[in-house]
């Protein structure tokens, strides 16, 4: 069971704008950044979103990150069948280190 | 191009020591935190431990506090996890990572190797 609360699935249909959720606490996401991960089947994950909601150069403006209080949240919009991979959110506890969400599991039905 | 090789997984008795090596390229190694991330099979991400870019301060997570130890010789661009007492749970692929920041550390890395398989197992 994981620090940082995430829905183990998620689906939207080609076209569509989904949203995953990332829930934490004061001393993990309340305080510090958000950094989200996409991992394709086989493949290391990749960073996506850094800083609560800032892309790295080459990540389509598709995807979109927020930060609210002691949750965070992964959008992806014009949603295609390449999206389908496991997303996970993570950031900093004061107590624990480097925490990671459990990962969503997005199909693109 | 930033480069990182992973090295040193194999199949070891409960109990038992290995050493985990990464060999990084691409960049200029000795400003940047480095970091472990392990995958159990199936399972989701864990960090693992981080070490700053000049070697002076690490951190783990709590469950191989005691028993790992991460180390870096900014000489050779080479990362290292010591894991002693290994434990079933500590099977997994394990990533070598890059933070994103320079001279300081968070949760983002820009960077991964392809991973190196540590099967704990009698």
């Amino acid at each position: 069971q994981s620090v940082l609360t995430q829905p183990p699935s998620a689906s939207g249909t080609p076209g569509q704008r989904v949203t995953i959720s990332c829930s934490g606490s004061s001393s993990n996401i309340g305080a510090n950044y958000v950094y989200w991960y996409q991992q394709l089947p086989g493949t290391a994950p990749k960073l996506l979103i850094y800083r609560n909601n800032q892309r790295p150069s080459g990540v389509p403006d598709r995807f979109s990150g927020s930060k609210s209080g002691t949750s965070a949240s992964l959008a992806i919009s014009g949603l295609r069948s390449e999206d389908e991979a496991d997303y996970y959110c993570a950031t900093w506890d004061g107590g624990l280190g480097g925490i990671f969400g459990g990962g969503t599991k997005l199909t693109v039905l | 191009e930033v480069q990182l090789v992973e090295s040193g997984g194999v199949v070891v008795q409960p109990g038992g020591s290995l050493r985990l090596s990464c060999a990084a390229s691409g960049f200029t190694f000795d400003d940047y935190t480095m970091h472990w991330v392990r995958q159990a099979p199936g399972k989701g991400l864990e960090w693992v431990s981080l070490i700053t870019w000049d070697g002076t301060t690490s951190y783990y997570t709590d469950s191989v506090k005691g028993r790992f130890t991460i180390s870096r010789d900014n000489s050779n661009n080479s990362l290292y996890l010591q894991m002693n007492s290994l434990r079933t749970e500590d099977t997994a692929l394990y990533y070598c990572t890059k933070d994103l920041l320079y001279r300081a550390f968070d949760l983002g890395f820009d960077s991964w190797g392809q991973g190196t398989l540590v099967t704990v197992s009698s």
